[in-house]
């Protein structure tokens, strides 16, 4: 099942704009993790950010996590033709490994 | 980076017929895969987790009997569409990762096609 939405559904942007996603999340977690997804393909993990963090940074992605309010975002600045993708988040929650997916943003980052 | 080998990547088969999907941690031991369904434009659906060793749990509506999951080895998980049907086509993709690693690391995905 879907632990939450991400939003917008859809972004466009052109290229060297930043784009900002949001995740919510409907239960505690352990910890929460930002996928990328090209058509048809499988996922590329982007980073992951523990339940007692509250920020961390990748290059050029950016990552916030709210526990408070049970929401994420991934911001990537200076965004490339190339970021052109699905971005899902997903949460860990309890003892098991397995992620729970939220509805993902398609990114378009025009040239 | 560990890697997570997936095959086929694409097949398309007649209704009836049974497809098997592998998948394969390449240069570490999974004790845990998982595989997932997702539908065009939507999100993956976790469809069960699969444990070296021993049965596979199932997430609630995924019929056991109709998608046959065999973890073997530490390194190899296998899915199985028995009697597909155009119902079951979708992406499959699966996952897996070490003891030591908070990171799940997927498959390049399965497009199955059912005529």
């Amino acid at each position: 099942s879907q632990q939450g939405e991400e939003d917008p559904q859809a972004l466009s942007i052109q290229e060297g704009e930043n784009a900002t996603m949001n995740c919510s999340y409907k239960t505690s977690i352990n910890n929460l993790q930002w996928y990328r997804q090209n058509s048809g393909r499988g996922l590329v993990h982007l980073i992951l950010i523990r339940s007692n963090e509250r920020e961390k940074h990748s290059g050029r992605l950016r990552v916030t996590l709210d526990t408070s309010k049970k929401s994420s975002s991934l911001l990537i600045t200076a965004s490339r033709a190339a970021d052109t993708a699905s971005y899902f988040c997903a949460t860990v929650s309890g003892s098991a490994r397995q992620l729970t997916f939220g509805s993902g943003t398609q990114l378009t980052v025009l040239p | 980076g560990a890697v997570v080998s997936q095959h086929p990547s694409r097949v398309i088969c007649k209704s009836g017929t049974s497809v098997k999907i592998e998948c394969r941690s390449l240069d570490f031991q999974a004790t845990t895969m998982f595989w997932y369904r997702q539908f065009p434009k939507q999100s993956l659906m976790l469809m069960a987790t699969s444990n070296e060793g021993s049965k596979a749990t199932y997430e609630q509506g995924v019929e056991k009997d109709k998608f046959l999951i065999n973890h073997a080895s530490l390194t190899l998980s296998t899915l199985t569409v028995t009697s597909a049907h155009p119902e079951d086509s979708s992406f499959y993709i699966c996952s897996a990762g070490d003891s030591r690693n908070e990171k799940l690391f997927f498959g390049s995905g399965t497009q199955l096609s059912v005529l």
